[in-house]
């Protein structure tokens, strides 16, 4: 499997309702962000936690990183019709270069 | 905030064509990324630039090159374009060499080899 890797691959939950995503990798990394693209579009960057951290806010946004698992899971609360896109992780590895390494990505669909 | 402009939204070339794709920063940073993606597969990493007129390759090089000769211009080259090159190709660029800052990414193009 992929460095970064995202499940479920799709998710249709009701609006109203949370949808939490959770992204495996490999590598020892400096940190974990999250990223959304809504269809046809670039990708936005959300949330950013570092190696040291455990858990970080932003919003309606929790993101949680496990390093002992190699896991992250993203969760937003109280979703809307306009969280309805592709959330993608990425991983800053320690090695030192400038590469961020991006999983398969997780398809929201929220139901009005 | 960061804008990161590709001057295509949409492009379709012929097979063997040089094709390029263009890519301009206003933040004035040093590392510029150019990415190509596929359903399933993701985002892959073609080429990086960490200063102008440098440059690294990525996971899938092959096929392509790059130019940077000004540091908020970084610009992808398909050589003799391919119908496997048919993809989204995404840009983007973050500041300084510091590892926990996050990417900034344009708008993609979406590219189209008959």
């Amino acid at each position: 499997s992929q460095q970064g890797e995202e499940d479920p691959q799709a998710l249709s939950i009701q609006e109203g309702e949370n949808a939490t995503m959770n992204c495996s990798y490999k590598t020892s990394i400096n940190n974990l962000q999250w990223y959304r693209q809504n269809s046809g579009r670039g990708l936005v960057h959300l949330i950013l936690i570092r190696s040291n951290e455990r858990e970080k806010h932003s919003g309606r946004l929790r993101v949680t990183l496990d390093t002992s698992k190699k896991s992250s899971s993203l969760l937003i609360t109280a979703s809307r019709a306009a969280d309805t896109a592709s959330y993608f992780c990425a991983t800053d590895s320690n090695f030192g270069n400038e590469k961020l390494t991006f999983g398969t990505g997780t398809r929201l669909t929220i139901i009005p | 905030d960061v804008k990161v402009t590709q001057s295509s939204r949409y492009l379709v070339k012929r097979t063997g064509e040089k094709v390029f794709l263009e890519c301009v920063q206003d933040m004035d940073h040093e590392n510029m990324f150019w990415y190509r993606q596929d359903p399933g597969l993701g985002l892959r990493l073609i080429y990086f630039s960490y200063d102008v007129k440098m440059k690294e390759k990525g996971d899938i090089p092959e096929g392509y090159s790059v130019s940077r000769e000004k540091k908020e211009r970084f610009s992808l080259i398909l050589e003799s374009a391919s119908t496997n090159q048919t993809s989204m190709y995404l840009c983007a660029s973050r500041g300084p060499r510091d590892f926990n800052q996050p990417q900034h990414f344009g708008d993609g193009t979406r590219l189209s080899i008959l």
